[in-house]
């Protein structure tokens, strides 16, 4: 089965930038979108089509993809930002969605 | 308010069934894919199933593919999940999600849990 990997964890200190990492075979063939969940929360979209951002999300969240890797950077992270990301995408032979493992961000 | 709203999370027996309600409110809900996305407790998202607009086709993780069958009816601006021999494992909050460009979850519900114990 096919399977995004990403870290189990990430921490950044207040204004610094964190990073977190999504690999898989089939990028960049696939697209890769972004999804952030707080603590009880229902998810809620990031980065769509490998970097672009809905209107509602602030500009320190950028992405990007190289080879098999996608990436997801926050520029100047706040304590709000804390919470679980999500890399997903899709199976490379049909319209079946597949989530990364989740990477838990902790800025302090 | 443009928002999907769950129904029908419980507690079911080892082996019951147990159907998932999403309504939608304010789009035009046959205008899109839609998607089941589950999260067991203190574990990431789970992709769990996906229908087109009409109902035409469907696709379904590996994990639920024969127990459980995705299906709407635009005239009720509805999805529903039906789950079949259900088992622990199963136990998770599940979320349904509006698809956009037919890729990928833009609109999200609050989530219904669905526990599955004896």
């Amino acid at each position: 089965s096919y399977e995004l990997t990403q870290p189990p964890s990430v921490s950044v200190s207040p204004g610094q930038a964190a990073t977190i990492t999504c690999s898989g075979d089939a990028f960049p063939t696939k697209l890769a979108y972004w999804y952030q969940q707080k603590s009880g929360q229902a998810p809620v979209l990031l980065i769509f089509e490998d970097y672009k951002r809905p209107s509602n999300i602030p500009a320190r969240f950028a992405a990007s993809t190289s080879g098999t890797t996608a990436t997801l950077t926050i520029t100047g992270a706040q304590m709000e930002d804390e919470g679980d990301y999500y890399c997903y995408s899709t199976h490379p032979t049909g319209n079946v969605g597949v989530f990364g493992g989740g990477t838990k961000l902790t800025v302090l | 308010e443009v928002q999907l709203v769950e129904s029908g999370g419980g507690l079911v027996q080892p082996g019951g069934s147990r159907r998932l309600s999403c309504t939608a409110s304010d789009f035009t809900f046959g205008h899109y894919w839609m998607s089941w996305v589950r999260q067991a407790p203190g574990k990431g998202l789970e992709w769990v199933a996906n229908i087109n607009e009409h109902g035409g086709e469907k696709k379904y993780a590996d994990s639920v593919k024969g127990r459980f069958t995705i299906s709407r009816d635009n005239a009720k601006n509805s999805l529903y999940l039906e789950m079949n021999s259900l088992r622990g494992d199963d136990t998770a909050t599940y979320y349904c999600g509006r698809v956009k460009s037919a890729a990928h979850i833009d609109l999200w519900g609050q989530g219904a849990l669905v526990t599955v114990s004896s």
